[in-house]
């Protein structure tokens, strides 16, 4: 399968900073990948799907302002959580599509805002 | 919006036992995928079904697709401690690359 890589694996911050996460397709181009966040014991729920070269696309609910996505290239996606507070602690993670739709997901990053 | 149900939520059983999650969706969906994720870990692509009624296996694992193409399930034969972790599935939402997960199920396989 695919090589998704993700960073940083671990990050605890304090109220009020930003925190930036990148996420990498290594072995092959994604033209989409996506951002989730999954609570302890719970599913994954998407955040927002990162497109290369365009805005990204958020779910209803999450504030584009808060979680900044960049896809800066067919590689390269990144998630910064702005203003982070307590609540935005959770595990992060990102996921490329390859041509059949099959999703390759990074390792995920745990944030913990104190 | 769609929404995609697995039971059970949980399953423990004993190393040797057969093991299945079932998998609901409330809409017809054009595939449905299997994700395992190990405790502490990253979902990790299994499979994808395509087509009505479409079987597959991979080695003790049986994947179906229902003929109404809405639902699904995983079958495990012989239970290994290496099974355990939290079974999805996730079919296509809107546009073709996105995903919905289902609810997963949780195994917990012991000696």
């Amino acid at each position: 399968g695919a090589v998704v890589s993700q960073h940083p694996s671990r990050v605890i911050c304090k109220s009020g900073t930003s925190v930036k996460i990148e996420c990498r397709s290594l072995d092959f181009q994604a033209t989409t990948m996506f951002w989730y966040r999954q609570f302890p014991k719970q599913s994954l729920m998407l955040m927002a799907t990162s497109n290369e070269g365009s805005k990204a696309t958020y779910e209803q609910g999450v504030e584009k302002d808060k979680f900044l996505i960049n896809h800066a290239s067919l590689t390269l996606s990144t998630l910064t959580v702005t203003s982070a507070h307590p609540e935005d602690s959770s595990f992060y993670i990102c996921s490329a599509s390859n041509q059949f739709n099959e999703q390759y997901f990074g390792p995920g990053t745990r944030l913990t805002v104190t | 919006g769609q929404q995609v149900m697995q039971i059970p939520q949980y399953q423990h059983v004993q190393e040797g036992e057969d093991f299945t999650t079932y998998c609901n969706s409330s809409t017809t969906l054009s595939n449905i995928q299997w994700y395992k994720q190990r405790p502490g870990g990253h979902p990790v692509f299994l499979i994808q079904l395509v087509k009505s009624g479409e079987v597959k296996k991979q080695k003790r694992l049986t994947f179906q697709f229902g003929e109404a193409k809405k639902n699904s399930s995983l079958h495990i034969t012989a239970t290994q401690t290496t099974d355990v972790g939290t079974y999805f599935c996730a079919g296509p939402t809107g546009t073709a690359s996105k995903l919905t997960f289902g609810t997963g199920t949780r195994l917990q396989v012991t000696l």
